[in-house]
């Protein structure tokens, strides 16, 4: 099973700072998935990246896709409380012909007002 | 609108029981999950499903089963649930682009919070 460590694993900052958030593997993945979870929730998906090198941007986050397709970083800028949440990414991999997505460990992020 | 649901939102079980853990998704998906969470191990695949009556492993099947017997509706079965298993169980779907592709978006249910005294 591939592992996916994400940094930090627990983040509280200011209204109006900026972070950064990291998910981190070993392996190689043929895309990238950003997931955000709310309280009570399930996961919602943000974004996928899929070249390496690759930057998309949602309003104030912007997610990047390694040169090298193993590592991915979230960064929020001017946080705000509804940014709160808990943070996953996912890779996509082929297992024995079929593609799968494993999740990595979660940041849980908390934005004080 | 996109719908996952689970049949309870909370469930206490006791050590020996067997536990039923109901999904139904109303967007016509091909493929559905069914993932444990629990803090700083992110989300675990115990099983999958990419058609009627079909189930695959996941990294984490032990000491579960599944069942779909109908496209809409994945069941997920603790034969006897053990402490162990407390834990968040989340269903998810999707739909398919490629056969053998599981990594399209996934839609998740509100989570199951399961604890077993």
């Amino acid at each position: 099973t591939q592992l996916l460590e994400q940094s930090p694993q627990f983040l509280s900052i200011q209204e109006g700072e900026n972070l950064t958030v990291y998910c981190n593997s070993s392996s190689v993945f043929s895309s990238l998935q950003w997931y955000r979870q709310e309280p009570g929730e399930g996961p919602v998906l943000l974004v996928t990246v899929v070249t390496g090198g690759e930057v998309k941007k949602l309003k104030r986050l912007t997610f990047q896709f390694g040169d090298a397709r193993k590592d991915s970083s979230l960064h929020i800028t001017a946080a705000q409380p509804g940014d709160t949440g808990l943070y996953l990414c996912a890779g996509a991999a082929y297992y024995f012909g079929n593609e799968k997505l494993t999740f990595g460990t979660g940041t849980r992020l908390t934005i004080i007002p | 609108d996109v719908k996952v649901t689970q049949s309870s939102r909370y469930l206490v079980k006791r050590t020996g029981e067997k536990v039923f853990l109901e999904c139904v998704q109303d967007m016509d998906h091909e493929n559905m999950f069914w993932y444990r969470q629990d803090p700083g191990l992110g989300l675990r695949l115990i099983y999958f499903s990419y058609d009627v009556k079909m189930k695959e492993k996941g990294d984490i099947p032990e000491g579960y089963s599944v069942s779909r017997e109908k496209k809409e509706r994945f069941s997920l079965i603790l034969e006897s649930a053990s402490t162990n298993q407390t834990s968040m169980y989340l269903c998810a779907s999707s739909f398919v682009r490629l056969a053998g592709a599981f990594t399209d978006t996934q839609y998740f249910g509100p989570g199951t919070r399961l604890t077993v005294l």
